[in-house]
């Protein structure tokens, strides 16, 4: 069963540092997300990108976030510069396109910052 | 502000036993609602999804949807340990707003 991925499971890094979280969809999907869920808090809208453009972002995806589509299969989020408050699970997710259709989940990046 | 709330847990329920989790949302025009079952640590995985009114089963699974009351649940027949988990009511197909979600205990 086709599956999202995402790359590295575990990332720590210092506080400034840009780190770049990569996830894999589903390959007949056309619409991409990112969620992030704070430790012990909710699950967390950051952006959704369809047609190679951003289609929706929330207040939290701010300057220092950014995703792109690089070769047709990847799905990336960059923070510029991670702050302290970062840390939390990034979730990518999926979904084919219709109206109805389920959003698939990767099984999420835990980001650590020091 | 679109909101999603979810019924105060943690629930506890004895094995075979019915677990009844509950969900209002604000967002009146909202069309697609899920549930999905998340273990610590892991990424949510969906149980059910609904989109009209009434009642949808799925094995021990069934979800109702009232969007007059703006009102979702899920019910988990014959519950059993392994159905111990937090359980996120969803809202919105994509850019989902997600609620705290319910943490269920099944004790044996």
């Amino acid at each position: 069963e086709p599956e999202v991925t995402q790359t590295p499971s575990h990332q720590v890094t210092q506080m400034g540092q840009e780190v770049i979280l990569r996830c894999v969809p589903i390959s007949n999907h056309l619409y991409f997300y990112w969620y992030r869920q704070i430790l012990g808090q909710k699950v967390e809208f950051l952006v959704s990108f369809y047609n190679n453009e951003i289609s929706e972002k929330s207040e939290i995806f701010d300057d220092q976030f950014s995703v792109e589509r690089p070769d047709g299969s990847n799905f990336t989020l960059k923070i510029r510069s991670t702050k302290l408050e970062d840390s939390a699970m990034y979730f990518c997710a999926s979904r084919q396109g219709a109206v109805a259709d389920t959003q698939y989940f990767g099984p999420g990046t835990r980001l650590t910052v020091l | 502000q679109k909101e999603v709330e979810q019924n105060s847990g943690p629930l506890s329920v004895p094995e075979g036993a019915i677990a009844s989790l509950n969900c209002t949302y604000s967002d009146r025009g909202s069309q697609s609602f899920f549930w999905y079952r998340q273990y610590s640590g892991k990424s949510p995985e969906l149980i059910m999804s609904i989109y009209s009114n009434g009642d949808k089963e799925d094995g021990r699974f069934t979800a109702q949807l009232n969007k007059a009351s703006q009102y979702v649940s899920l019910l988990i027949r014959d519950s059993q340990p392994s159905d111990s988990a937090t359980y996120l009511c969803a809202v919105g197909a994509g850019k989902s707003t997600f609620g705290d979600g319910t943490t269920l205990t099944v004790k044996p």
